[in-house]
């Protein structure tokens, strides 16, 4: 198993240009997730979602969209980026999320830099 | 709402000296805590998590809900023990989804 792919692993966009993050998992989870990941922030949940078809807002979404179209892949959107989107990016998945301790995967992360 | 502080963004310690790095947080209700690793060029993984009291390379913490305190422990640390390490949680139950409250993170790096 590849566990949780994503795809690009570096990207430079100038300001104002959109782009689409795709994160993939082939374990079969419900649940997957985007973080970004900023100095001395940690990381903050972007959107999540529990199904396909499914999403939902986490803590920092302003800025992004996401979809979940098929179970296997969820898609982090950028329509007009701005500097303050610079970040790497981290995509997880888990079974499930109701508690009980349920660890999630992580991805490799994205690099985003735009200038 | 909930959070999780982890005071220290960096910690040095020399090979062999016990480490420990500290896990507040902030939740009304029962949260379920976990470690996270993330070493030099790899991605982010679980390290431990409370519910199963488990010690995972040496590595032990325990739940204080007094103090709603989650510090990681090891009495003998090692250079392959440089990382970064957050500290996570969850608000459990079935509402939560396992969305996880990352704190800022804490560099360790272990001295030869």
């Amino acid at each position: 198993n590849a566990g949780v792919t994503q795809t690009p692993k570096f990207r430079v966009l100038k300001t104002g240009q959109s782009m689409t993050l795709l994160c993939a998992q082939d374990m079969n989870h419900e649940y997957m997730y985007w973080y970004r990941q900023d100095p001395g922030m940690g990381l903050r949940l972007i959107h999540y979602s529990v199904g396909e078809g499914t999403t939902a807002k986490g803590e920092v979404p302003d800025g992004y969209n996401v979809s979940r179209l098929k179970k296997q892949n969820f898609l982090l959107g950028l329509e007009s980026a701005a500097p303050s989107q610079t970040s790497v990016y981290f995509c997880a998945s888990s079974p499930r999320g109701a508690g009980g301790g349920e660890t999630q995967y992580f991805g490799p992360g994205t690099r985003l830099l735009v200038l | 709402a909930q959070r999780v502080t982890q005071p220290e963004k960096l910690l040095s310690v020399f090979k062999g000296a016990p480490v420990e790095l500290k896990c507040n947080y902030s939740y009304s209700g029962s949260p379920e805590l976990f470690w996270y690793v993330q070493y030099s060029r790899q991605r982010l993984q679980l390290l431990l998590r409370h519910i199963s009291r488990e010690s995972i390379k040496g590595f032990t913490a325990d739940l204080n809900k007094g103090e709603t305190s989650f510090h990681l422990k090891k009495p003998f640390a090692q250079e392959e023990d440089s990382a970064m390490y957050y500290c996570a949680l969850s608000g459990g139950g079935g509402t939560s989804y396992g969305k996880l409250t990352f704190g800022q993170g804490t560099i360790l790096t272990v001295h030869p």
